[in-house]
């Protein structure tokens, strides 16, 4: 069946920019992570949706990140008025919300700010 | 703070050899442990959980360890093959937790030389 789909795979922005990036998680799955991966360092949790439970969105560098999920399905991660140290590798995965839990990641969605 | 430390950034071996990688953490007492892999452009995949109480588990080639007293977890290729080459991450979690339930440690990228 399908994974877990992302876009775009590229986005180049200048700095001042908002951006949009779209995950599309396995259907059925009821638990959503967002997670940031720069050059060299490791998954940096962002924020996490289960379910119709407030997200935890205790990763969230800045209040110039948010992130919604219409629907219990897709997700939207918008920053606004982007940085350069907002460069990374954005990466979205889903999960069926057991306990212990197996995450499944998208391809991610590499952001460039110029 | 939670920290998760994996050996080193880069192991090199040759194709045959068993590899072996290490994750150790502190000021933490995990659940349960997992084992991703990761390939250039794409996303982490799962390899094995285990348990707090499970000492040891394996499937195929792959043998992982989970020792809680020495708060470490290893992780082990037997007949390692250039296909094997990637970034190994271990991640951490507890039932209930939030951000996910999992911590991710910063990877090791395993390399085998034919």
């Amino acid at each position: 069946g399908a994974g877990v789909s992302q876009s775009p795979s590229n986005k180049v922005t200048e700095k001042g920019k908002d951006v949009e990036l779209r995950c599309d998680p396995i259907s059925g799955h009821t638990a959503l992570y967002w997670y940031r991966q720069s050059l060299g360092q490791g998954l940096e949790f962002l924020i996490y949706f289960q379910g119709n439970s407030a997200p935890d969105k205790s990763g969230l560098p800045s209040d110039r990140f948010s992130a919604e999920r219409t629907g219990g399905s897709v997700s939207t991660l918008t920053i606004q008025r982007t940085q350069q140290e907002d460069s990374a590798v954005y990466l979205c995965a889903s999960s069926w919300g057991l306990d212990p839990d197996t995450q499944y990641f998208g391809p991610g969605t590499r952001l460039t700010v110029l | 703070s939670q920290k998760i430390e994996q050996n080193s950034e880069a192991l090199n071996i040759q194709e045959g050899k068993t590899a072996t990688l290490t994750c150790n953490y502190t000021n933490y007492s995990p659940a349960y442990l997992q084992w991703y892999r990761q390939d250039p452009g794409r996303g982490p995949v799962f390899l094995l959980l285990i348990r707090e109480n499970e000492k040891e588990k394996r499937k195929e080639r792959l043998k992982v360890t989970f020792d809680t007293t020495l708060k470490q977890s290893l992780f082990h290729i037997t007949a390692s093959q250039p296909a094997d080459s990637a970034t190994y991450l271990c991640a951490l979690g507890n039932y209930g937790g939030s951000q996910g339930n999992l911590i991710f440690g910063k990877g090791t990228k395993l390399s085998v030389k034919p």
